[in-house]
């Protein structure tokens, strides 16, 4: 099957810094999203991105599906970025919609 | 603002015991997928239905758990008999087919002694 490999896996960051979080993954997907859990185990859709770039506010993400990897961009983070980051696939294959989650970031930001 | 709901949030259960959890999908969303997440496994699919109808269960013990959609607002997941191994995070997400974006709920973190 697929497989969703993402980078680094733990991250600390002081606040105002930048990062990129990168997700590449082994085989043709129609579906890409990005999820934050944030400290109270909640998953919160930041992108649907199979291909492009997308902007919301301090975040960004581009997905190259040529090449088989998407990138999440973090601008002048805030403690409130903490948690760990989920890139999720569904390969081209499945009819269904099944989402295959890589193990994730884990990023702390620092006053 | 249209959220997908769970219930209960939080649950403690002794070994043996059946297990019922609830989610209702976001209106409209004709896809409920089932994920549970484990520190061991991460987040995997148990099982997924389209218009009500299950489409996949590959990923569910058979032999205790159960997946079901009574009607459009409901989609329930029991465990019977519980056991220790089940103690996980499980999430309920919704969405309108397999090129949409999927809506996860707040999850139920169940543990069982």
């Amino acid at each position: 099957g697929i497989q969703v490999e993402q980078s680094p896996p733990d991250l600390i960051l002081q606040e105002g810094a930048n990062s990129t979080l990168r997700c590449n993954f082994s085989d043709s997907v129609n579906n890409l999203q990005w999820f934050h859990q944030n400290p109270w185990g909640q998953l919160i859709n930041l992108f649907y991105i199979p291909s492009g770039t997308k902007q919301n506010g301090r975040l960004s993400a581009t997905t190259v599906a040529t090449e088989r990897y998407s990138l999440l961009y973090i601008s002048s983070s805030q403690t409130t970025d903490s948690g760990v980051y989920f890139c999720a696939v569904v390969p081209l294959y499945n009819q269904g919609g099944k989402l295959i989650f890589g193990q994730g970031t884990e990023l702390s930001v620092k006053p | 603002d249209a959220r997908v709901t769970q219930t209960p949030r939080h649950k403690v259960t002794e070994m043996g015991q059946e297990v019922t959890m609830r989610c209702q999908p976001i209106l409209g969303h004709n896809t409920v997928f089932w994920y549970r997440q484990t520190m061991m496994q991460g987040l995997e699919l148990l099982a997924y239905f389209r218009n009500r109808a299950p489409l996949d269960d590959s990923g569910m013990p058979k032999d205790r758990f159960s997946a079901e959609m009574p009607d459009a607002t409901l989609a329930t997941l029991k465990i019977q008999p519980s056991e220790p191994r089940d103690s996980a995070v499980y999430f309920c997400a919704s969405g309108l087919g397999r090129q949409e974006t999927q809506y996860f709920g707040p999850g139920t973190r169940l543990l069982v002694l």
